[in-house]
């Protein structure tokens, strides 16, 4: 298995431009997230998915959109970039049910810069 | 608002010692408390989880403690290691509600040999 993926790695965007951080999942988990992640600040929500066709806004969704049309992808759009948006992207899956024994899977990132 | 208080922000020990990192909650709801590790260029992983019915659970070197009374956690690491240099982060979920997990800001470990 491998896991939760995310493309691509690196980014830079210039303010204004849009991107698709992909990501997917070989689990067959029902539950998907996205994060971000800046200095200091932890991980911060920003959508998230139930089972393919729901999605939910997290704690920072402003600036974002997501689609889950399959249970494995679930890729998250960034409209507009702005430098505020700069900052490391995790996407996650789990199962679902209770989190004890359903724990987040993450991928290992995507570093997005906006100039 | 910050759900999840954690400190320190930042931690250095000598091999052989005992960091400890703390969380503090206000959420009374909350019923599940994982601990993530990360290392740089990586995902945080599940390291060890705990819920409010006990007080304390060690999986390995790893120990977490929990004062369900006081609304805190706090996870112990037994003789560490250069290779436990990482970022830890608390968090803590209601698991018959939402179904957000709200992380702490972290806190970056460093094991000097």
């Amino acid at each position: 298995n491998a896991g939760v993926t995310q493309t691509p790695k690196f980014r830079i965007l210039k303010i204004g431009q849009s991107m698709t951080l992909q990501c997917t999942q070989d689990m067959n988990h029902n539950y998907m997230y996205w994060y971000r992640q800046d200095p200091g600040m932890g991980l911060k929500l920003i959508y998230y998915s139930v089972g393919a066709g729901i999605t939910d806004k997290g704690e920072v969704p402003n600036g974002y959109n997501v689609s889950r049309s399959t249970t494995e992808d679930f890729p998250l759009r960034l409209e507009l970039a702005a430098p505020s948006q700069t900052s490391v992207y995790f996407c996650a899956s789990r199962t679902g049910g209770q989190g004890y024994n359903s724990p987040l899977h993450f991928g290992n990132g995507t570093r997005l810069t906006v100039t | 608002q910050q759900q999840v208080k954690q400190s320190p922000q930042s931690l250095i020990v000598q091999k052989g010692g005992i960091p400890i990192i703390n969380c503090a909650y206000e959420n009374t709801a909350f019923d599940y408390f994982p601990w993530y590790q990360q290392f740089p260029g990586k995902g945080p992983a599940l390291l060890i989880a705990i819920r409010p019915d006990v007080s304390e659970k060690k999986e390995g070197r790893f120990t977490i403690s929990f004062n369900k009374s006081a609304k805190q956690f706090s996870l112990h690491i037994m003789d560490s290691q250069p290779g436990d240099s990482a970022t830890y982060f608390c968090a803590a979920s209601n698991q018959g509600g939402s179904e957000k997990l709200v992380f702490g800001k972290g806190t970056k470990l460093t094991v000097n040999p």
